[in-house]
């Protein structure tokens, strides 16, 4: 089964360094997202991603988060300047077409650590 | 907007008894409804999820959930649990025009031997 894959798994990154959090998503999905999960709390929705821009975002998707398909197959999460908050998973997921109740594939996570 | 309450953190069940994890929604339009399960050190995978017709709705892995829009309620059961059953179920709702998937709080599930 087709699956999106997400590197690396697990990143360790001094508190204000770059970080960029990367992702394949299935190759035939139009729709690309970001989610993350702080330890121990649910899973939000950050940011989905259309046409070659953002379609939504939420609160927490300031001006320290950017999206980015620099190519057919990549799609990037890249935060500016890391804050110790900012340590949790992120989640990759992509969808076939913008169609409601279409199923989000998720990827396995990237853990992202700020020390 | 909508939400997705998980009444339970935690569900302790003994091996091959029944579990039933609850989620209740809320959301002034017609939603879509999934459940999905995140074992140990791994990503979110879809187990099941209702778009419409039959309210009650098959998953993965023996796993079954119904839509009740009188009680807005989703809840996930399954008759015989396994050891390997033992993950963290989250349940989660979208909205009629929109992909984004909102989440609840997460249900683990502990399988006692």
């Amino acid at each position: 089964e087709p699956e999106v894959t997400q590197t690396p798994s697990h990143q360790v990154t001094q508190m204000g360094q770059e970080v960029i959090l990367r992702c394949v998503p299935i190759s035939n999905h139009l729709y690309f997202y970001w989610y993350r999960q702080i330890l121990g709390q649910k899973v939000e929705f950050l940011v989905s991603f259309y046409n070659n821009e953002i379609s939504e975002k939420s609160e927490i998707f300031d001006d320290q988060f950017s999206v980015e398909r620099p190519d057919g197959s990549n799609f990037t999460l890249k935060i500016r300047s890391t804050k110790l908050e900012d340590s949790a998973m992120y989640f990759c997921a992509s969808s076939e077409i913008p169609t409601s109740g279409n199923t989000i594939y998720f990827g396995e996570g990237s853990w992202l650590t700020v020390v | 907007a909508q939400s997705v309450t998980q009444l339970d953190s935690q569900v302790p069940v003994f091996e091959e008894a029944p579990v039933e994890l609850r989620c209740n929604y809320s959301s002034s339009v017609s939603v879509y409804l999934f459940w999905y399960v995140q074992y140990p050190n791994q990503g979110l995978q879809l187990l099941l999820k209702y778009l419409s017709g039959s309210t009650l709705v098959k998953g993965i892995n023996g796993f079954e959930a119904e839509f009740n829009k009188s009680q807005t309620s989703f809840h996930l059961r399954k008759p015989s649990v396994h050891i390997s059953d033992t993950a963290e179920y989250f349940c989660a709702v979208s909205v009629g025009g929109y992909q984004k998937v909102t989440f609840g709080t997460g249900t683990k599930l502990q399988v006692i031997p």
